[in-house]
């Protein structure tokens, strides 16, 4: 069965510093995997996906996320985290469906 | 503005007292879902739509009944409503569910069964 795990609840990070939300993965098959994103009483937004090619894949505000095939992971980073970021963070694979991770909260602090 | 629309927002109901959530996409798209988000257990999904008079189960169905009448309208009804139920939901919607086609998702529907 597929199954996404994202090992931290939450990330405290200062702003200016660089940020990771880690991801890791298991599914049959080639992996399709997305970050979404969710403010405070909003819903989910796309950030970003890799669905083949180069492993370092670049998405919306800043981030991007690297995927490793041999450590089945697909951990999500920013250069330089702005407090704006802080939100919800959900890992995502699709194989037969789509299955989201538990999510991590990331807090950004001034 | 290309969105997805759920109403209500909040909403505080009975046990047993059915009720009805809307969801309403102007992308035309094919695919329509619906989610349950609770702390710690993150989205799972309820039931999905591949098209017009298509639909079937998630990982969590009980409870929930779902119609798909129109390609832009997916409504999620609750017949008997139990606090188990007491959750927040999220519709989402995307193109033909490919692999690798995101989904847009609604504003989320906070439900609270007493």
């Amino acid at each position: 069965a597929q199954s996404v795990a994202q090992p931290e609840d939450q990330v405290n990070v200062a702003e200016g510093n660089p940020l990771t939300v880690k991801c890791t993965y298991s599914v049959s098959g080639n992996p399709y995997l997305f970050w979404y994103v969710q403010y405070p009483n909003r819903g989910l937004q796309f950030l970003l996906k890799y669905i083949t090619g180069d492993n370092l894949v670049k998405g919306s505000y800043g981030f991007e996320a690297e995927f490793n095939k041999s450590q089945t992971s697909f951990h999500l980073k920013k250069p330089s985290a702005l407090v704006s970021d802080s939100a919800l963070y959900f890992c995502a694979v699709r194989g037969v469906k789509l299955t989201f991770g538990k999510g991590t909260k990331l807090s950004v602090i001034p | 503005e290309a969105q997805v629309t759920q109403n209500p927002r909040y909403l505080i109901t009975v046990t047993g007292k059915k009720l009805t959530v809307t969801c309403s996409q102007n992308m035309n798209h094919e695919y329509m879902s619906w989610y349950r988000q609770d702390p710690g257990l993150g989205l799972r999904q309820i039931y999905y739509s591949m098209n017009v008079e298509v639909t079937d189960k998630g990982d969590v169905p009980e409870g929930y009944k779902v119609s798909r009448k129109e390609k832009r309208n997916f409504p999620l009804i609750l017949e008997s409503p139990s606090p188990n139920q007491t959750s927040l939901y999220f519709c989402a919607s995307s193109l033909l569910q490919k692999p690798d086609n995101e989904q847009f998702f609604g504003p989320g529907t906070r439900l609270t069964v007493l």
